[in-house]
């Protein structure tokens, strides 16, 4: 079955202790992406990926890494969470950029919580 | 880069009748427009999209239109069902490569 899976779905931390939501599609997609929603301010992109090895930063990289090893998974990466990062978290992949292929599949999400 | 702005963000319709949605974006090099649908505690799902090359798409109940010169494009539910009520999404792929989201329409139709 052609999926994007996350994990974890639900984690509640604590202020800076470092975590990381792995992402991974079995479509052999070029294109992933990871988006943070919040009540009111709708998908806001944090990084993506063209391709294996090529990462960009979105409207909100602001605490966050991703890396790009493998074609199939992206990895989200908060060093030292805080409060204001918590929200729910998608992932997302394409078989390109730029719309050629038109749909985004989306993880089921993940929602985090920072104390 | 893109910028897209969604309006209404709520909106409330009587079972039957019709429920629009307008976005507009500000990259003239944007070409593709999907629109997605996110029920609660779901995952957001495409339900249509439409190319810059086209002005008007229909999938049943569902359609899209799209001005290229006025850069705006705006989804049409016809008939409108308890099911369709849900937060939707309007979205543009920029000349960057980049999808960029409206911030949602959480729409209600009462039975």
């Amino acid at each position: 079955e052609a999926q994007v899976t996350q994990n974890p779905r639900y984690l509640i931390t604590v202020t800076g202790k470092k975590l990381t939501v792995t992402c991974s599609q079995n479509m052999n997609h070029e294109y992933m992406s990871w988006y943070r929603q919040d009540p009111g301010l709708g998908l806001r992109q944090i990084y993506y990926s063209m391709n294996v090895e090529v990462t960009d930063k979105g409207d909100v990289p602001e605490g966050y890494k991703v890396s790009r090893k493998e074609k199939r998974n992206f990895p989200l990466i908060l060093e030292s969470p805080s409060p204001n990062q918590t929200s729910l978290y998608f992932c997302a992949s394409s078989l390109r950029g730029g719309g050629y292929t038109g749909e985004l599949f989306f993880g089921e999400g993940s929602r985090l919580t920072v104390l | 880069g893109e910028n897209v702005e969604q309006h209404p963000s709520t909106l409330s319709v009587q079972e039957g009748d019709s429920a629009v949605i307008k976005c507009t974006y500000s990259d003239s090099a944007s070409n593709y427009f999907p629109w997605y649908k996110q029920e609660l505690g779901k995952r957001p799902q495409l339900i249509i999209d439409i190319r810059s090359n086209v002005g008007e798409k229909k999938d049943q109940r569902i359609a899209v239109t799209l001005n290229k010169t006025a850069k705006h494009f705006s989804l049409h539910i016809t008939e409108t069902q308890p099911e369709d009520s849900a937060v939707y999404f309007c979205a543009a792929w920029s000349g960057a490569n980049n999808l960029f989201f409206g911030t949602g329409t959480r729409l209600t139709v009462i039975p």
